[in-house]
């Protein structure tokens, strides 16, 4: 079985400054995928970043980055030079050998000017 | 990127009536599409999986009588939501697997709002 768990139900940050959004996963799936989404009021889903279990090198997609600590379990979001438009809900998910994604819970960001 | 799309974006009914929510893949062919559905402030909760010519797969707790899935096509899923009642008010999202190319591609529609009244 998959989990994935947010443990931040909400964050703010100040314009222009950086953010991490917490996300540790557990799964007994030996290769697996790490995803994370925005979803704004308007409620589309947009995909962020994606982070294979076998890459290397931390995921990274203009100011978003994914800090991939395999051991540890835990594929945080890092949202550079924060903008108002970032706010948003925030969905981490993984997905493993089955196909079939699991969210969390997510984490409400409130970016402040 | 790919796109996804879903008809209708907002939608009304009575108790007691039927509805309908379409899923499009637009540009690319999706042997499985994901149905989703999520309450105000709460994650997406998997609700099945359908895969083209074949019978949806529904998670644990979800009736399939009451939520028909249909996956006639590569493009084009539907979600029949029947004998609609309040509690079935909530936020419905689908979501598509391309066939080929990039296997973790999945791609979300933007949703369908439904208020059962």
């Amino acid at each position: 079985a998959q989990k994935i768990t947010q443990t931040q139900p909400g964050m703010f940050v100040q314009e222009k400054e950086a953010v991490t959004l917490d996300c540790t996963y557990d799964t007994s799936d030996p290769s697996y995928g790490l995803f994370w989404y925005k979803q704004p009021s308007s409620g589309e889903m947009i995909f962020l970043i994606y982070q294979g279990s076998y890459d290397q090198q931390n995921a990274t997609e203009g100011r978003y980055s994914l800090n991939f600590q395999k051991a540890r379990k835990s594929a945080n979001l890092v949202i550079s030079a924060s903008q108002l438009g970032d706010s948003a809900m925030y969905f981490c998910a993984m997905r493993g050998g089955s196909y079939i994604p699991t969210f969390g819970r997510g984490t409400s960001l409130i970016v402040h000017p | 990127g790919a796109v996804v799309s879903q008809h209708p974006s907002r939608v009304i009914c009575k108790s007691g009536t039927s509805v309908k929510i379409e899923c499009r893949s637009l540009d690319f062919q999706a042997t499985t599409m994901f149905w989703y559905r999520q309450f105000p402030k709460q994650s997406l909760m998997l609700m099945a999986t359908s895969n083209e010519g074949s019978k949806a797969t529904y998670e644990q707790g979800v009736e399939k009588d009451k939520f028909l899935i249909n996956h006639a096509s590569l493009t084009l899923s539907t979600l029949t939501v029947t004998s609609a009642h309040p509690e079935d008010s909530s936020f419905y999202i689908c979501s598509a697997r391309e066939t080929s190319g990039n296997s973790y591609e999945q791609y979300f529609g933007p949703g369908t709002r439904l208020t059962v009244t």
